[in-house]
Parts: C-alpha cells; structure tokens; sequence
C-alpha cells in the first residue's frame, strides 16, 4: 500500500445519479491529484489542489466537481455524467517542495467508474 | 504545453531478455522524468526516474537513459521475468509545476 486510499473501488451509475469519489491519503503531502485513465489513452490531470487550493482545472466539464477539504481529503462529485465518463479515475498525493522538480506522486488503486 | 510521445504501444519479449521503451517530449523545460509500472488492475507506482542534470540511472535491472538535447529518454528492463509484464508509463515534468505528463503507455509481455 502506497498511504493513497480510494472509494469505493467500482461504482456503477445512471446518467441522471449523483455520486462521490472519495480519496484519503495518510503520507501527509501538501498536494493531491484526480487522474482520469481512459483505454488507449495517456493519463489524464483533471485537478490539481495545493495546500487545499485547487491550482489546476485542465478543461474539466463541469459535471465532475472536486472538493478539497483539507490536505488529506479529496473528493469528486459526479452528476449527469456521460457514458464516455466511464474510465479508472486514480488520486495521487505529492509533496511539493519549492524549487524542487523531483516530487514523488503516489497514486491511489482507483474507482472503476461505469456510466450506464 | 508539454506533449509525451511512447512507444512501442506493445512489446513482447523471451524471459531473459532485454526490453527497451522510448520516449520523447517537446517542452525544453521539463527536467524531471519518471517511469511508472501499472500491473492489471492495481494502482502506478513509480520504478525509476530522473533528472536532467544526469545522462543515466540505474537499479538493478532497470536503468534510465536520457537525452536532452534530443528530448528523448528511455527504459531499459534487462533479464526481463515474466513478473516484469505490466504497462509502462513515461512522463514528464518542469521544475515549479506539479502537472506530471504522461506518456500513452507500453503494454509488456513477458514470455516465459
């Protein structure tokens, strides 16, 4: 275990549900991560939170919605999604260090997300 | 922005031998490149990386070579063991920015 815990593991949804992604990460980083892992494709950054401030929003849609209570906790609210939604969602925590280029992302096991 | 390009998409090798993946990037200012192993259904976890004030790496098996002045780096898996199969992740950083691009991915198979 790398100290970055997602939930749930799998989740299955309608377009028209609401749900939530939770991850925790317990290595007390200051940055954390939501990746979107699609078949074929390169790993892509959807948000991006230091010290709890969201510093990037790499043209996410608006249906995903994260939430950054506090350096540990990530979340991703899910809404009206789309069935081309449906992918691996990873969280990753790091620990920025100014002027440093080498900072460590750990990633969490994922949520298998199913858009039906 | 930065843009990664992987390849092979898929490699198959004998146990015992050598698998290399390449890698190429166009921002002249990352210099932080890592590598990332995915096995079926578990998380990425980093395998090796490096920085740009350095040509090569090693640990054990694995090494890591870079070229700057071309902007292309490469992993190099001797020995390979069937527990070496797995997907391999490049990717590419610029100092002050956390964004971590990520190469398309080589899916390698090990034959024992």
């Amino acid at each position: 275990e790398t100290g970055v815990t997602q939930t749930p593991r799998h989740l299955v949804m309608g377009m028209t549900n609401k749900k939530s992604l939770k991850c925790e990460q317990h290595l007390g980083h200051n940055a954390m991560y939501w990746y979107k892992q699609s078949a074929k494709k390169p790993l892509e950054l959807m948000f991006v939170y230091n010290f709890k401030e969201q510093t990037e929003n790499n043209s996410v849609p608006s249906r995903f919605s994260p939430e950054c209570p506090n350096s540990s906790h990530l979340f991703l609210h899910l809404h009206t999604l789309q069935p081309e939604d449906s992918a691996l969602y990873l969280c990753a925590s790091s620990q920025e260090t100014t002027g440093v280029a080498k900072n460590i992302q750990y990633f969490g096991a994922g949520t298998r997300l199913s858009v039906l | 922005g930065e843009n990664v390009e992987q390849h092979p998409s898929t490699l198959s090798v004998q146990e015992g031998d050598s698998a290399v993946i390449k890698c190429t990037y166009s921002d002249s200012a990352s210099n932080y490149f890592p590598w990332y192993k995915q096995e079926l259904g578990k998380r990425p976890q980093l395998i090796i990386d490096i920085r740009s004030n350095v040509g090569e790496k090693k640990d054990q098996r694995i090494a890591v070579t870079l070229n700057k002045t071309a902007k292309h780096f490469s992993l190099h898996i001797t020995e390979t063991q069937p527990e070496d199969s797995a997907v391999y992740f490049c990717a590419a950083r610029r100092t002050g920015a956390n964004n971590l691009f990520f190469g398309t991915g080589t899916r390698l198979t090990v034959i024992p």
